[in-house]
């Protein structure tokens, strides 16, 4: 079965810490997302990535950034936390390479809390 | 630029009734569809889709939704719910030449027993 798994399911960080969210999914997809998930905004585009070392803005990339250093694993990283990011973050990875209409499958995602 | 409205943010339904969640798009060419549902504590996964083809998909479950092109629109269907329907449904539209998909705002759908 397919498996994407975020390294926590709760953090807690102070502002200005610099924040590190891993992911890492099984299945050998080529495509990775981070999405964050507010209430009443739905799931908002972060980053993704089609193939190792490649990376494209989302939605709201402002004071993030990514890094896919392997197929398996896609980083998310806080620059430095601050409060209107406390989120619920989720990773999702699928097939196809950039433009591929694959479902994609998710993580259980990571609560962030930024103090 | 590509958007998906779920126009209901959240749904009362009791056992036995009858769902239907509205999903409307705004985007001209050939698109997918997608719906997803997130039960509590749980990651999203996804109900059905939609490529091409017969216009009326079934999913997990017992939901189905009908793509109706010249509405632009994608709703859920189920003819009798269950409390264990209980769950935030997404709706999420990708547009043949995008490389990204686009989910809407979620529908909380909550079951009386």
């Amino acid at each position: 079965d397919v498996k994407v798994t975020q390294s926590s399911r709760y953090l807690v960080k102070r502002t200005g810490e610099k924040v590190f969210l891993e992911c890492v999914q099984d299945m050998d997809h080529e495509n990775m997302f981070w999405y964050r998930q507010d209430p009443g905004l739905g799931l908002r585009l972060i980053y993704f990535s089609y193939d190792v070392k490649m990376k494209e803005k989302g939605d709201i990339p402002e004071g993030y950034s990514v890094s896919r250093e392997k197929k398996e694993r896609f980083s998310l990283i806080l620059e430095s936390a601050s409060t209107n990011q406390t989120s619920m973050y989720l990773c999702a990875s699928s097939l196809g390479g950039r433009g591929g209409n694959q479902p994609q499958h998710f993580g259980d995602g990571t609560r962030l809390s930024i103090l | 630029a590509q958007s998906v409205s779920q126009h209901n943010h959240h749904v009362i339904l009791s056992e036995a009734a009858s769902l239907e969640l509205g999903c409307n798009y705004s985007y001209g060419g050939t698109v997918n569809l997608f719906w997803y549902v997130q039960y509590p504590g749980q990651h999203l996964q996804l109900l059905l889709k939609y490529f091409s083809g017969d216009p009326l998909v079934k999913g997990i479950k017992g939901f189905e939704a009908e793509f109706i092109k010249s509405k632009f629109s994608f709703n859920l269907r189920k003819p009798s719910v269950q409390w264990s329907d209980t769950a935030e449904y997404f709706c999420a539209v990708k547009a043949s030449s995008a490389s990204k998909i686009i989910f809407g705002s979620g529908t909380r759908l909550s079951i009386r027993p």
